[in-house]
């Protein structure tokens, strides 16, 4: 099983600052299979990135993800107030598809 | 558009089952596996297996295996995840996800979305 492992666990940053979100894999990943989502208080998780770097329809070009190999990041270039929540990345490359247990981006 | 709505939330006592249906719209259902996956509250993500609509195949974590089983009614664009032998740690809110495929022009790009609203389970005597 691949074990995702995300930091920080929580990110305290304010409105207009740049945040910076890892996500390390025990094994090698291709990029093809590592996603990112983001989840508010009370809903359903939603598709920021996929492929590692392509953003999903009608998310925001502040949001970025790079990576390859075992090392992973989602960048956000300039915090909004509606930015505040919890971030997860996943890998589709081998089952289970496991999730990280996310980074808590949160209001400084 | 593409959504996926779930069932209501359940109250189930221990060593019994619960089944959450999962309704598609906006797209052709059997084009696409659905997957499913839990969060129990305040906590992580946990991915529970998948099912082909088409085919009715499916593949579960081995964490479920022998307790959840995944299947669907093409009719009505509708997929089931039912768990038993439910305790007290099955207590979590259930989603489905539709798995979607970009294609990047040189390779697939596996992604869920959408996701269903979720559906909470909660196990009590």
């Amino acid at each position: 099983e691949i074990v995702l492992t995300q930091s920080p666990g929580t990110l305290s940053l304010s409105p207009g600052e740049r945040a910076t979100l890892s996500c390390r894999a025990s094994q090698s990943v291709t990029s093809t299979y590592l996603a990112w989502y983001q989840q508010k208080p009370g809903q359903a998780p939603r598709l920021l990135i996929y492929g590692a770097s392509n953003r999903a329809t009608g998310i925001p070009d502040r949001f970025s993800g790079s990576g390859s190999g075992t090392d992973f990041t989602l960048t956000i270039s300039r915090l909004e107030p509606e930015d505040f929540a919890v971030y997860y990345c996943q890998q589709y490359g081998s089952s289970p598809y496991t999730f990280g247990q996310g980074t808590k981006l949160e209001i400084k | 558009q593409v959504q996926l709505v779930q069932s209501g939330a359940e109250v189930k006592k221990p060593g019994a089952s619960v089944k959450v249906s999962c309704k598609a719209s906006g797209y052709t259902f059997t084009n696409y596996d659905i997957n499913w996956v839990r969060q129990a509250t305040g906590q992580g993500l946990e991915w529970m297996g998948w099912m082909n609509p088409t085919s009715g195949n499916t593949g579960y974590a081995q964490k479920f295996q022998g307790r959840v089983t995944m299947t669907s009614n093409t009719s009505i664009s509708t997929a089931y995840m039912e768990l038993s032998s439910l305790r007290s740690e099955d207590t979590a809110v259930y989603y489905c996800a539709r798995k979607y495929d970009f294609w990047s022009g040189y390779a697939y790009l596996p992604c869920f979305d959408p996701w269903g609203q979720g559906t909470l389970v909660t196990v009590s005597s």
